[in-house]
């Protein structure tokens, strides 16, 4: 039983599409987040969520834009996707604690590919 | 903001020890480790809060020295298992669930 599931693990489209990423957690967990891998491995945060509001939104373009429904979802939609966005990314979530982030639980990753 | 790792690479054999420096130009509330396997997620290794703690899993240990901002992961008589790229990963800000990453040091153990 998965402990974070993100769909698709891949997407290939082309520039200026829409795409989006799911994200499951069955955790209990009340915080989740966003992290982009680029093609040098380098982990970026770019939005975290506490019970559904946005805590953290790391100057990430308007064209990606985040939507929690419940504290179990958190979804990723990207409009007129470009070159630069061509990156593996990763959901994950904690237990918030009080004065530090708590261990994060990683999805697999889904890798999109823009043409 | 992000925490600088050296070294970004090492090579070395079984059973041979290493040690993974993370450092950062803010003040840390916390610092975590986590290991990433190529093709996979990241996966937690441990976590050291404000106080200068060392903590340990298996053979893998890790310090804090919370007056130079400084982390270090010591890997101990390393296993074919052991790599893969290490990341730390640093709270500057209290309680903002804002977890910054270094850039990563790849491990690769050869037999």
């Amino acid at each position: 039983d998965t402990a974070v599931s993100q769909t698709p693990k891949y997407l290939v489209t082309q520039m200026g599409n829409d795409k989006s990423i799911k994200c499951e957690q069955n955790l209990g967990h009340d915080t989740m987040y966003w992290y982009k891998q680029d093609s040098k491995k380098f982990l970026k945060i770019m939005f975290s969520y506490n019970n559904k509001e946005l805590i953290i939104n790391e100057t990430v373009p308007n064209r990606f834009s985040p939507k929690s429904p419940d504290k179990a979802h958190l979804n990723l939609h990207i409009n007129s996707l470009e070159l630069g966005d061509s990156a593996v990314y990763f959901c994950a979530s904690s237990r918030r604690q009080a004065s530090n982030t708590g261990e994060l639980f990683f999805g697999e990753g889904s890798r999109l590919t823009v043409l | 903001q992000q925490p600088v790792q050296s070294p970004q690479a090492v090579i070395l054999r079984e059973g041979e020890d290493a040690v993974i420096n993370c450092s950062s130009s803010k003040a840390l509330y916390s610092v975590h480790w986590y290991r990433q396997k190529h093709g996979e997620a990241p996966v937690f290794l441990m976590i050291l809060l404000k106080g200068g703690e060392q903590k340990g899993h298996e053979k893998i240990s890790a310090s804090f020295n919370e007056k130079k901002q400084q982390s270090s992961l010591y890997l101990t008589a390393s296993q074919l298992s052991y790599s893969g790229t290490y990341f730390c990963g640093t709270d500057i800000i209290q309680g903002a669930q804002k977890l910054v990453f270094g850039q990563g040091t790849r491990l690769t153990i050869n037999p």
